[in-house]
């Protein structure tokens, strides 16, 4: 069964790279990994999804190692508004298709 | 854009009170989802419907039901609140039926059950 895990937190300062890394084992080789963001009083909001390799667009990168048993999300150049929580997605076809989200981790961006 | 809109940002009810929390998607979109989202826990998904009147369970649906009796419109029911149920409760809409579509949420209900 797919399970997923991340850091609970992390601090940065602003002009930093920051990269946050989910562990997701047992997920299907058909499977994309999703990342979203939440900000305080706000719902989640879709940042970025990828396959595998690498994928970017104009918010962030995505890195998924071969084995895929994990993803990064790259934030260059975090400022102030970037503080945040950011969950990753997998979807668990083993599971019919059961939609697992990681616990979040609280991104922390300092003057 | 698309607009996902939650009927209450904050809800305060009493235990065993009948609860509906009205989730509204402007998007015509085929999916919709209810999550609720506890510190520590992350989100989990309630229930979910992929079309008018139909519905599949997700990983917590005990305590609660759900209503699709208009597609652009999903309702989470609480049939007698409990006090662990006391929540922030989020709903979600993506455009088709595929688990992997991009999720778009509401603002988030907090529920405080008394």
């Amino acid at each position: 069964l797919a399970k997923t895990t991340q850091p609970i937190s992390m601090d940065s300062y602003e002009g930093q790279e920051v990269n946050i890394t989910c562990s997701h084992n047992n997920i299907a080789t058909n499977d994309y990994i999703t990342w979203y963001q939440q900000f305080p009083s706000q719902g989640p909001r879709f940042i970025i999804q990828g396959y595998k390799t690498k994928v970017t667009n104009e918010v962030a990168s995505l890195f998924i190692p071969a084995d895929r048993k994990s993803s990064t999300l790259s934030l260059p150049r975090v400022s102030l508004s970037d503080t945040a929580v950011y969950y990753c997605l997998v979807v668990d076809y083993n599971q019919g298709g059961k939609l697992i989200f990681g616990q979040g981790t609280e991104l922390s961006v300092k003057p | 854009d698309v607009k996902v809109t939650q009927s209450s940002r904050y809800l305060v009810k009493r235990t065993g009170e009948k609860v509906f929390l009205e989730c509204v998607q402007d998007m015509d979109h085929e999916n919709m989802f209810w999550y609720r989202q506890d510190p520590g826990l992350g989100l989990r998904l309630i229930y979910f419907s992929y079309d008018v009147k139909m519905k599949e369970k997700g990983d917590i649906p005990e305590g609660y039901s759900v209503s699709r009796e208009k597609k652009e419109r999903f309702s989470l029911i609480l049939e007698s609140a409990s006090t662990n149920q006391t929540s922030m409760y989020l709903c979600a809409s993506s455009q088709f039926s595929g688990v992997q579509e991009t999720q778009y949420f509401g603002p988030g209900t907090r529920l405080l059950v008394l």
